[in-house]
């Protein structure tokens, strides 16, 4: 247990779907993050959020919708998603801000298949 | 933010010692030096830290030599459960989370 829960663990969904995934910090951190990881690839960092607010888009397609209500919450909300964003969905925190680096804590992730 | 070039893989043996070297040739002054691990299908883990010389924690070891070009990571005696993927990072401090993964090496323990 990293303290970051990811809900739901998979997900699978149609290209005309509208599905959210939900990210939760019980770490008192103020950063949050979503990070895609493909097949055999390297992970993507996506968003990045600071203090609730987006400090990087990582120029990710519109059909992925980040939220950041308060800085233990974040959603990526997902619509008309295509087969190739198949992937492992992660979530992370940290505590930023401090003169040194702060690692950042992973949750297990959302393994999403669309048809 | 510096590039990092590792194996992409490596094969070792239960109770053997791990050496895995990453190049950071261009790491800036402000710079730490990052290992990750990731299990299949979770997240990454990080695992240790360091700025130079060498750093020991209860799961690993970092070496880096003076010029800061390179680090190794060091894994006593590895196990079964040591199988994964090992990301090498560059870090600025006073991080803005911006955390840049490459392929990591992928370390297969065999019995």
């Amino acid at each position: 247990e990293t303290g970051v829960t990811q809900t739901p663990r998979h997900l699978v969904m149609g290209m005309t779907n509208k599905k959210s995934l939900k990210c939760e910090q019980h770490l008192g951190h103020n950063a949050m993050y979503w990070y895609k990881q493909s097949a055999k690839k390297p992970l993507e960092l996506m968003f990045v959020y600071n203090f609730k607010e987006q400090t990087e888009n990582n120029s990710v397609p519109s059909r992925f919708s980040p939220e950041c209500p308060n800085s233990s919450h974040l959603f990526l909300h997902l619509h008309t998603l295509q087969p190739e964003d198949s992937a492992l969905y992660l979530c992370a925190s940290s505590h930023e801000g401090g003169p040194d680096y702060n690692e950042q804590f992973f949750g297990p992730g959302t393994r999403l298949t669309v048809l | 933010l510096a590039k990092t070039t590792q194996p992409i893989s490596m094969d070792s043996y239960e109770g053997q010692e791990v050496n895995i070297t990453c190049s950071h040739n261009n790491i800036a002054t402000n710079d730490y030096i990052t290992w990750y691990q990731q299990f299949p299908s979770q997240g990454p883990r990080f695992i240790i830290q360091g700025y130079k010389t060498k750093v020991t924690n209860e799961v690993a070891s970092l070496f880096i030599p003076a010029d800061r070009k390179s680090s190794t990571l060091s894994l006593p005696r590895v196990s079964l459960s040591d199988t994964a993927v090992y990301y090498c990072l560059v870090v600025p401090s006073g991080n803005t989370g911006k955390l840049i993964f490459g392929q990591g090496t992928t370390l297969q323990v065999k019995p």
